[in-house]
């Protein structure tokens, strides 16, 4: 059992540059999140997508877009990476309550 | 707008004491209340949530207090081991027109000293 699993792990971007961070769940869960984790901030919700089809900004939209592909998969796209989002991304997905979360993907924008 | 709070980064415990772990909130309309560990380079993985209409819930080593009319919770953990030395989170969950949205602390830091 995958649960949730996000590619890639590691990735550097030039500033400028594009790029699809990738996520899926084989646990037929209807809501799916993209979280960014920066020292001292936590876990901040950037998009979250209750059923398939639908999606709505978190606490830290901008600079993102995602994609609802379908109930598995749920992706995050940075159009023109910043240092700023310079990060350890998490996806997540939940049924009842409790969230699962993938293993995460450390960006690096240079 | 913090809905979520967690004022101590960062907290060190003994081997076998109590560890108690704080959070704040201030949406009086979150429904359920969750504790996450994560250990560096991995995921959080989600430890013991409790429902709004109760005020304790035990798994084990782990239990949850709640406190409606304060807003607030903790997460008590005895004996603390040296396993627990990770980074819990809050988190609570609110439920707008039937979507589901997870909203977290910025982590407490547990170091458990042998």
């Amino acid at each position: 059992n995958a649960g949730v699993t996000q590619t890639p792990k590691f990735q550097v971007l030039k500033t400028g540059q594009s790029m699809t961070l990738q996520c899926a769940q084989d646990m037929n869960h209807n809501s799916m999140y993209w979280y960014r984790q920066d020292p001292g901030m936590g876990l901040r919700l950037i998009y979250y997508s209750a059923s398939e089809g639908t999606t709505d900004k978190g606490e830290v939209p901008n600079g993102y877009n995602v994609s609802r592909l379908n109930k598995r998969e749920f992706s995050l796209r940075l159009e023109s990476a910043a240092p700023s989002q310079t990060s350890v991304y998490f996806c997540a997905s939940t049924k009842i309550v409790a969230a699962f979360f993938g293993q995460g993907t450390r960006l690096t924008v240079v | 707008d913090q809905q979520v709070k967690q004022n101590s980064p960062s907290l060190s415990v003994q081997e076998g004491r109590i560890s108690i772990l704080n959070c704040d909130y201030t949406n009086s309309m979150f429904d359920y209340f969750l504790w996450y560990k994560k250990y560096p380079a991995e995921g959080p993985t989600f430890l013991i949530s409790i429902s709004s209409i109760k005020d304790k819930n035990e798994d084990g080593r782990f239990t949850v207090f709640l406190n409606k009319s304060a807003k607030h919770l903790s997460l008590h953990i005895v004996p603390s081991q040296p396993g627990d030395s990770a980074v819990y989170f809050c988190a609570a969950r609110e439920i707008n027109f039937g979507n589901e949205k997870l909203t977290f602390g910025t982590g407490t830091r547990l170091t458990i000293i042998p």
